[in-house]
């Protein structure tokens, strides 16, 4: 069974930094491009990122252009987001998504929130 | 980047009647290599989304053949035959076509 689990999420201030992990379980993770996407409280979904499966090719969201990078370590079955001069639109739960045959959303971990407060 | 339109935002249904959640892209979801990558995501109050639908009408392994979805190049509708209890929640349309892949602002399907 396909698992994905968050962690790194908390309160950060304006400007501040954060590193978003995801651990993956259940599939040979090295096989897959991995995405991140957000929703902020009470509100849908938003695109952030997203790397191949062997790392050497990535895409981001304009809205986090500059400001976030995305990550990977095949040999120990992690992805990260590495989020910076964070601003109260980062707010948000950041989920951790496979992207599985046919382009699909197929497996999503339970989110980590991104609180980002003075 | 794709934009994409969901109707209506909200949905009332009775228990065991239909629903239908209708989903707008501005451009054509048609990939290069011939395929149309149109999911549809449901999300239930405090859990993250779930993939129902993928490539505009195939239903995703576990998902009851209750939910169908249709359509082609800009127009796609996803079909609730009976509403059960548990289909309540957000239903959100998703494009894999182009980056970004974008998604409807979802529809909230609840029960009258």
């Amino acid at each position: 069974e396909v698992h994905l689990v968050e962690s790194g999420g908390g309160l950060v201030q304006p400007g501040g930094s954060l590193r978003l992990s995801c651990a993956a379980s259940g599939f040979t993770f090295s096989n897959y491009a991995m995405h991140w996407v957000r929703q902020a409280p009470g509100k849908g979904l938003e695109y952030v990122s997203v790397i191949s499966s062997n790392g050497g090719s990535t895409y981001y969201a304009n809205s986090v252009k500059g400001r976030f990078t995305i990550s990977r370590d095949n040999s120990r079955n992690m992805l990260y987001l590495q989020v910076g001069s964070l601003r109260t639109e980062d707010m948000a739960v950041y989920y951790c998504v496979r992207v599985g045959d046919g382009y699909t959303f197929d497996s999503w971990g339970q989110g980590a929130l991104v609180t980002v407060s003075s | 980047d794709i934009v994409m339109t969901q109707t209506p935002l909200s949905s009332p249904v009775t228990l065991g009647q239909p629903a239908s959640i209708s989903c707008r892209s501005s451009q054509s979801l048609v990939h290069s290599d011939g395929n149309t990558y149109l999911s549809w995501l449901h999300q239930r109050p405090g859990q993250p989304p779930r993939l129902l639908i993928y490539k505009i009408s195939n239903r995703f392994s576990g998902v009851p053949d209750r939910f169908s979805g249709s359509g082609a190049g800009t127009d796609f509708t996803l079909k609730i035959s009976r509403v059960e209890a548990e289909d309540v929640g957000v239903y959100y349309c998703t494009q894999a076509t182009q980056l970004p892949w974008t998604f409807g602002q979802g529809t909230k399907v609840e029960i009258k």
